[in-house]
């Protein structure tokens, strides 16, 4: 089946820290989707992607949706502890998403 | 507005217990989805509902029943769970025109589930 690797499991970073995390696929997808999700609570959307090469920018975070369509990038600037939170890539396919396993990324103050 | 609100928060069931998982969206959306998740882990795809009809089932034990009464609402029924049941149920939904279900999905808060 399709799979994304997100890696590695966990990040530490100083506050004030830029952060950069990546998503690979073997497979080709028409949608990449960056979600930020806090503990038991619902992923939220932080980026949507659509085509590829495309750079979009929320805030301090700016997404790329990879030339082959095989991968995206997600860079936080200026981290805050706010920022805490697992951090999950999602491709989409044929209506369904497929995602990652999730960075949990840690803000030292 | 992109909210997608969910009832209950929690929810503790026993075995033998029936009860039911509401979901729902008011962003005109015609695609809604559970999904399951466990700590630390991505949600898993449970079902897919278009234009109210079940269109992706993930080989789901029957005793997690879905049901879609109108375009806003999602039920998921929950009859004779397992512990190992015991999760983050999560409901989204994505535009939708005709055959063609939009990727961009957008989270409810969940209910967390205990089943004792």
């Amino acid at each position: 089946g399709q799979q994304l690797n997100q890696s590695p499991q966990s990040m530490f970073i100083q506050e004030g820290e830029d952060v950069s995390m990546n998503c690979t696929s073997s497979s080709i997808f028409n949608t990449w989707l960056w979600y930020k999700q806090d503990p038991g609570e619902g992923p939220v959307l932080l980026i949507a992607l659509y085509k590829a090469g495309e750079l979009t920018s929320n805030g301090r975070l700016t997404a790329q949706f990879g030339i082959t369509r095989k991968d995206s990038f997600l860079n936080i600037s200026a981290s805050i502890p706010s920022d805490v939170g697992i951090y999950f890539c999602a491709a989409g396919a044929n209506s369904k998403l497929t995602f990652g396993k999730g960075i949990t990324l840690s803000v030292r103050p | 507005d992109t909210e997608v609100t969910q009832t209950p928060k929690h929810l503790v069931m026993g075995m033998t217990n029936k009860k039911s998982l509401k979901c729902e969206q008011h962003m005109g959306h015609r695609a809604m989805y559970w999904y399951k998740q466990k700590a630390k882990k991505p949600p898993e795809l449970m079902f897919v509902y278009s234009y109210e009809k079940l269109s992706i089932n993930e080989s789901v034990p029957s005793r997690f029943s879905p049901e879609c009464p109108n375009s806003s609402l999602l039920n998921l029924h929950l009859h004779a769970l397992q512990p190992e049941d015991s999760a983050l149920y999560l409901c989204a939904s994505s535009q939708a025109f005709g055959t063609l279900i939009q990727e961009t999905q957008y989270f409810g808060p969940g209910t967390r589930l205990l089943v004792l």
